[in-house]
């Protein structure tokens, strides 16, 4: 299947600052990119949904002013948690579809922790 | 968007077949019924996708009946590391924006 890569795995910063997380389709064009949340032992919250070139479209209780999402090339979104907070903490996760990708589907990236301290 | 219902949680053995069901009774015609698992601290992983009758790969194998409104996923002889999430997606290929239910949480035992 296709491949989806998410960087940082794993990042922590301090309350106030802020954060960006990449999300990159390695093998084929990212024409739509999704971001999720998701909490523990809980299921994936679909955050936004970002198309390449134009603004991204928030999921209602989404602070887009928050959360900045970028898509600026077919392989290439970036989300950024902008004066973090502690209740920002959670693992954060990429999907992606678009053209070359074998099959009618989305396919994931590996995920990032976030923690704010 | 098309909404699914899946068992909350099930138990198996190891060497047993599992069979997941899936309830989607308002599925449109250009979605597609697709399959992930789900590891602790992972991304879900692409498992299986259908349209319709019967789809098999090298780890699973995906039943749809002829309305659409559920599917079941078999996966066959479970092992210890099948432990996971699994989530029954409705993929509509209109815009692939899709949410996500509740998953079953498959638990193998030795």
């Amino acid at each position: 299947g296709a491949v989806v890569s998410q960087h940082p795995s794993r990042v922590i910063c301090k309350s106030g600052t802020s954060v960006k997380i990449e999300c990159r389709s390695l093998d084929f064009q990212a024409t739509t990119m999704f971001w999720y949340r998701q909490f523990p032992k809980q299921s994936l919250m679909l955050m936004a949904t970002s198309n390449e070139g134009s603004k991204a479209t928030y999921e209602q209780g989404v602070e887009k002013d928050k959360f900045l999402i970028n898509h600026a090339s077919l392989t290439l979104s970036t989300l950024t948690v902008t004066s973090a907070h502690p209740e920002d903490s959670s693992f954060y996760i990429c999907s992606a579809s678009g053209t070359g990708v074998s099959g009618n589907t989305i396919y994931f990236g590996e995920g990032s922790w976030l923690t704010v301290v | 968007l098309a909404k699914t219902t899946q068992p909350i949680s099930m138990d198996s053995y190891e060497g047993q077949e599992v069979n997941i069901t899936c309830s989607h009774n308002n599925i449109a015609t250009n979605d597609y019924i697709t399959w992930y698992q789900q590891f602790p601290s992972q991304g879900p992983r692409f498992i299986i996708q259908g349209y319709k009758t019967k789809v098999t790969n090298e780890v699973a194998s995906l039943f749809i009946p002829a309305d659409r409104k559920s599917s079941t996923l078999s996966l066959p002889r479970v092992s210890l590391s099948d432990t996971a999430v699994y989530y029954c997606l409705v993929i509509n290929t209109g815009g692939f924006k899709t949410i996500f239910g509740a998953g079953t949480r498959l638990f193998v035992k030795a």
